[in-house]
């Protein structure tokens, strides 16, 4: 049984440039949500998708996009990117029919740093 | 005020010592909790979730009072394989958004 799974593990990118990170989450599992997580900090949430619509989102600007697709996949955009975009961007799924409250399980993150 | 904020680390603890983290919330409304490890480079795992009554496994033990918006996690018999990051979650109940504290690193040196 296949956990989350993220792609690019790793990218560079410089400023002003858009980037697309992917998404594919545990088999069963319906929602995905996204964290971003700066060195040393804790992981912050970026927004949740589920039926194929942003269910919830956190205090991200609107350069931080999303979609989900009918297998549940998902990808994170960001356009314009800024240095300080340059983190940790877990993706994490769940099975989330009744509001999001189940245990959410992480992939291993795509890693992108800013020139 | 962060919404989750737990005890600033490192700790450096000997194996076999004994060692606890502590953690506060601020929202009231928060419904489930948890305790999640992260390796260094590594993703988030759960450790395991937090209840009310306080639950065991193994050598960890969390604790929650709702009164006091505080959670705890003791590890007993450190082992080499603790040394990580814990990362104290909360849930507010809002769709699924889970809250992070900035994580408490922990080292068990020999």
């Amino acid at each position: 049984d296949a956990g989350v799974t993220q792609s690019p593990t790793h990218l560079i990118k410089t400023r002003g440039q858009q980037v697309t990170l992917r998404c594919s989450p545990k088999s069963g599992h319906d929602t995905v949500s996204w964290y971003q997580q700066a060195l040393g900090q804790g992981p912050q949430f970026i927004f949740q998708y589920y039926e194929e619509e942003e269910r919830q989102r956190g205090n991200f600007p609107d350069r931080f996009s999303g979609h989900q697709f009918p297998n549940y996949s998902s990808e994170l955009n960001v356009n314009a990117l800024l240095l300080g975009d340059s983190a940790l961007y877990l993706c994490a799924s769940s099975a989330g029919g009744s509001g999001g409250a189940e245990t959410q399980y992480f992939g291993p993150g795509t890693r992108l740093l800013v020139l | 005020r962060k919404e989750v904020e737990q005890d600033p680390g490192p700790f450096n603890v000997p194996e076999g010592a004994t060692v606890a983290f502590n953690c506060t919330y601020s929202n009231s409304a928060s419904q489930s909790f948890f305790w999640y490890r992260q390796d260094c480079r590594k993703e988030p795992k759960l450790l395991m979730s937090v209840y009310s009554s306080g639950n065991e496994d193994g050598r960890f033990t969390a604790q929650l009072n709702r009164a006091s918006q505080y959670i705890s996690l003791l590890i007993r018999d450190s082992k080499l394989s603790d040394s990580a990051t814990y990362l104290c979650v909360v849930n507010k109940g809002e769709g699924g958004k889970l809250i992070f504290g900035q994580g408490t690193e922990l080292s068990v040196k020999p």
